[in-house]
């Protein structure tokens, strides 16, 4: 399974576009990459997936360069619900044994 | 659809003591998992199921015990509950379709072992 890489925490302002990135240099051919929102006290809620070039959906836009060896989860006009800890996971569609690591804790300031 | 349920909400436990975690899906969802998630970190597997009478183990089985006999029904046993078992415990279900693929994840049992 790659291995991915993110930030611990980020900050921000509401109204502003956040954008968190994920490393993981050794993505292989048949991977994808997902993003999941974890709210205190919650499980984690799917927001995006992608394989390569951008995904957007009513949530997010997912940014993944031609190499693949990173990507970005872009979040337009943050508010202050957005504040959360954001998983990138990177495995083959369907794979088993998908782990989670620790996540970015992204807090939204007003 | 309910999702995926998970109970009981919240346990105390002593030391030495068995019990089992519930988790129920109504999506008809082949794969099921539990995951362990201490304060602060991210989650880790515990184990997971691809379907009725299969299961394996993830990163952190020790301890735990699964079984899958239907495929709505994915619990979870605590043999002889350890205070390192202290954790919140979540439970999930995948679907793969229109070529996207999704986990739902319960609320969670919140468990302390004394």
């Amino acid at each position: 399974l790659a291995k991915t890489t993110q930030p611990i925490s980020m900050d921000s302002y509401e109204g502003q576009e956040v954008n968190i990135t994920c490393s993981h240099n050794n993505i292989a051919t048949n991977d994808y990459i997902t993003w999941y929102q974890q709210f205190p006290s919650q499980g984690p809620r799917f927001i995006i997936q992608g394989y390569k070039t951008k995904v957007t959906n009513e949530v997010a836009s997912l940014f993944i360069p031609a190499d693949r060896k990173s990507s970005t989860l872009s979040l337009p006009r943050v508010s202050l619900s957005d504040t959360a800890v954001y998983y990138c996971l990177v495995g083959v569609r369907g794979a088993d044994g998908l782990t989670f690591g620790k996540g970015t804790h992204l807090i939204i300031q007003p | 659809n309910a999702g995926v349920t998970q109970t009981p909400k919240f346990q105390v436990l002593k030391t030495g003591q068995s019990m089992t975690l519930q988790c129920a899906q109504d999506m008809n969802h082949e794969y099921m998992s539990w995951y362990r998630q201490d304060p602060g970190m991210g989650l880790r597997l515990i184990h997971y199921s691809v379907g009725a009478g299969i299961t394996d183990q993830g990163e952190v089985p020790n301890g735990y015990n699964v079984s899958r006999s239907t495929t709505e029904d994915f619990p979870l046993r605590l043999l002889s509950a350890a205070p390192s078992q202290t954790s919140v415990y979540f439970c999930a279900s995948r679907s793969v379709r229109e070529g996207q693929e999704t986990q739902y994840f319960g609320p969670g049992t919140r468990l302390l072992v004394l």
